[in-house]
């Protein structure tokens, strides 16, 4: 089956970055786009980044562009999010989740296995 | 960037059906698609497309679109049908991002 598991989420200071690392399996990663979704506590989800499933075409919410950069290693099945020059609206939790779509050079917006997430804290 | 607009909140008695409504210009152009998130679990996909429903989602989950309006339809609802709905589409303002609605949460009474 499916899995996604999250990790590197932690508690850190203002302009400090982080690395999250979903590492995937039951599938063929490496036929599909990924995902990074986040969730700030007490709002509702909002979509991070893509990146295609060869991982030469990676898209940024305006929130994030310039700051965060999603890649992916085929060879492991493990999706990353780098995280740079993090402010206290970056507090949220974390998802990876998995495009529906196989092999497309812009994957769909249908994200259809999620991972459980990793919290991510930015507090002075 | 696009925006995706959702009722805050919506109330269902047992059994009964209840429709999700989520509203954008981007919906004219593309289909939604609907998730369910439970606290402190994954988010689940109900319905992708036309009106797909991924394996193992019962078959009280339907959707519709009209105009620049989708409707997630819960027909029968059911106790474990309590949660948080989220739709999302591509940004009509660039069609290789992605955008969420606001959320709705239901209360199955």
């Amino acid at each position: 089956q499916v899995q996604l598991v999250e990790s590197g989420g932690g508690v850190l200071q203002p302009g400090r970055s982080l690395r999250l690392s979903c590492a995937a399996s039951g599938f063929i990663f490496s036929t599909y786009g990924m995902h990074w979704v986040r969730q700030a506590p007490g709002k509702g989800l909002e979509w991070v980044a893509l990146i295609s499933y060869d991982g030469r075409t990676e898209y940024y919410a305006d929130s994030v562009k310039g700051r965060f950069t999603i890649s992916r290693d085929n060879s492991e099945s493990t999706l990353y999010l780098q995280m740079n020059s993090l402010g206290v609206e970056d507090t949220a939790v974390y998802y990876c989740a998995k495009d529906q779509w196989s092999r497309a050079v812009t994957p769909s917006y249908y994200l259809d296995y999620w991972g459980q997430g990793t919290l991510v804290t930015v507090s002075s | 960037s696009s925006e995706l607009t959702q009722d805050p909140a919506v109330s269902v008695a047992l059994g009964q059906t209840v429709r999700i409504t989520c509203q954008g210009d981007s919906l004219r152009g593309y289909y939604a698609s609907w998730y369910q998130h439970r606290p402190g679990q994954a988010p689940v996909l109900v319905i992708y497309g036309t009106n797909k429903r991924p394996s193992g989602i019962p078959d009280r989950f339907s959707g519709s679109t009209s105009g620049n309006t989708a409707s997630l339809t819960i027909t029968g609802a059911q106790a474990e049908d309590e949660g948080d709905y989220y739709c999302n589409s591509r940004d009509d303002t660039s069609n290789h991002l992605v955008v969420f609605g606001g959320g709705t949460k239901l209360t199955v009474l």
